[in-house]
């Protein structure tokens, strides 16, 4: 069984720019969650996604977008960068059905993204 | 706005020492409460999932429990050892099914 994954691990832009941060769910898992960490804050959280439909939000802009694909793998795209942005990227699968949406999450390693 | 908070921000312990954080939560439309362990170069691990009132949850020498009516949980760790060293979080999930984290407990355990 083989874990979370992100790519890339660290990504350095300059503001205005457009990034795309990928992700590839554990086996099976059919949710996914990005989350933002900046430095001394927990991670918040930006969106989740089941079966290739957005399934919450968190408060983030409209530049912040995901997709997630038919292998459950998922893409989070961040338009207009900003200084602000910069922060640790974080994803993580779960095994989500309606009515145990409670399942632990399975934390990806991360992408350090820094905007200049 | 739900706010999650952790205390203390920080701990150092020696080796063998027992120590216990406090995660506060809102205590209306609560759906479940998760405890993660953060190494440093490492991914969230997660260590416990609790939803109901009064949960205990154990795994080794780390325990857990749970006050959805207060909005409180406690996580405990008996006889401290240097590789329990890192940052504890617990996050909050509501009916909307959002994971809310706090900002964490940062643990240094001393050999």
């Amino acid at each position: 069984e083989t874990g979370v994954t992100q790519s890339p691990t660290h990504l350095i832009k300059t503001r205005g720019q457009q990034v795309t941060l990928r992700c590839s769910s554990q086996s099976g898992h059919n949710t996914v969650s990005w989350y933002q960490q900046a430095l001394g804050q927990g991670p918040q959280f930006i969106f989740q996604y089941y079966r290739e439909e957005e399934n919450g939000r968190g408060n983030f802009p409209p530049r912040f977008s995901g997709l997630q694909f038919p292998n459950y793998s998922s893409e989070l795209n961040v338009n207009a960068l900003e200084l602000d942005d910069s922060a640790l990227y974080l994803c993580a699968s779960s095994s989500g059905t309606s009515g145990s949406w409670y399942n632990e999450q399975f934390f990806g390693p991360g992408t350090r993204l820094t905007v200049l | 706005i739900l706010n999650v908070e952790q205390s203390p921000q920080s701990l150092h312990v020696q080796e063998g020492d027992s120590t216990n954080f406090t995660c506060s939560f809102p205590s209306s439309n609560f759906y479940a409460l998760h405890w993660y362990r953060w190494e440093t170069a490492k991914s969230p691990e997660a260590l416990f999932v609790m939803t109901l009132n009064g949960d205990e949850k154990k795994k080794g020498r780390i325990s857990a429990t749970l006050n959805t009516k207060e909005g409180y949980s406690y996580l405990y760790i008996k006889g401290s050892q240097p590789e329990d060293s890192a940052t504890y979080l617990c996050a909050f999930m509501d009916s909307s099914y959002k994971l809310i984290f706090g900002s964490g407990t940062r643990l240094l355990v001393r050999p």
